[in-house]
């Protein structure tokens, strides 16, 4: 089955700190991956999506590469900032991005989240 | 944005009573709903797709009997936890996934919290 395996947090960094998230998956076939983010008090949020190999997903500052070879999905921000302290997930789905099937397909495995603090 | 919201935010309930929350899609209409369960320190767990007008589809493990699913609008999944016990408490998610659209996004309830006495 699927399965998605994230660095486990929690993670601490001052302002303007590089970040690293990691983030590696088990799956059949070509999932489109994703990152995404909850706010204290809020639900999930999508951060950004890669749909197939070598894409690279961005937004806000983050970015994450689809590496097939190594089954990774990574996500960097470059200089992180204190309204960025949120719990991160990674996740995938069988489904491709672009394509339309039965409800069943839309199935999304997640990893276990990420708890990030970024301290002024 | 799309937005989605559950109701209740929390809940406490006494053990072998039953609790509703709901989830309803705001400004868009969804087909297909999710019901996530998430324990502290881990992952959101799939516990069924919920598809408007038929009946909801259970992961392996999910007491379908228990959790009871019912989606009977474009807007509206209810989940109903049924003489609940102090195991299930945690914390409810649901996701929408507006209808029509050809890609795979959903969009996300802020949680529900529950706790059985």
């Amino acid at each position: 089955g699927n399965s998605v395996t994230q660095m486990e947090g929690p993670v601490t960094l001052s302002e303007e700190a590089f970040l690293t998230i990691n983030c590696t998956y088990t799956a059949t076939g070509y999932p489109s991956l994703f990152w995404y983010v909850q706010y204290p008090g809020e639900g999930l949020q999508l951060l950004l999506k890669a749909t197939k190999a070598d894409d690279k997903g961005s937004n806000k500052g983050f970015e994450a590469t689809y590496r097939k070879e190594t089954t990774s999905f990574h996500l960097e921000k470059g200089s992180v900032q204190v309204s960025d302290s949120a719990v991160y997930f990674c996740a995938l789905s069988d489904h491709p991005w672009g394509g339309i099937s039965g409800g069943s397909n839309y199935k999304l495995t997640f990893g276990k989240g990420t708890l990030l603090t970024v301290n002024p | 944005g799309a937005v989605v919201s559950q109701h209740p935010s929390w809940v406490i309930c006494k053990s072998g009573t039953s609790v509703k929350i709901e989830c309803r899609s705001l400004d868009f209409q969804a087909t297909t709903m999710f019901w996530y369960r998430q324990f502290p320190k881990q992952s959101l767990m799939l516990m069924a797709t919920s598809n408007e007008g038929s009946k909801a589809t259970y992961e392996q493990g999910v007491e379908k009997d228990k959790f009871l699913i019912n989606h009977a609008s474009l807007t509206l999944s209810t989940l109903t936890v049924t003489s609940a016990h102090p195991e299930d408490s945690s914390f409810y998610i649901c996701s929408a996934r507006p209808s029509g659209v050809s890609y795979n996004e959903q969009f996300f309830g802020p949680g529900t919290r529950l706790t059985v006495l």
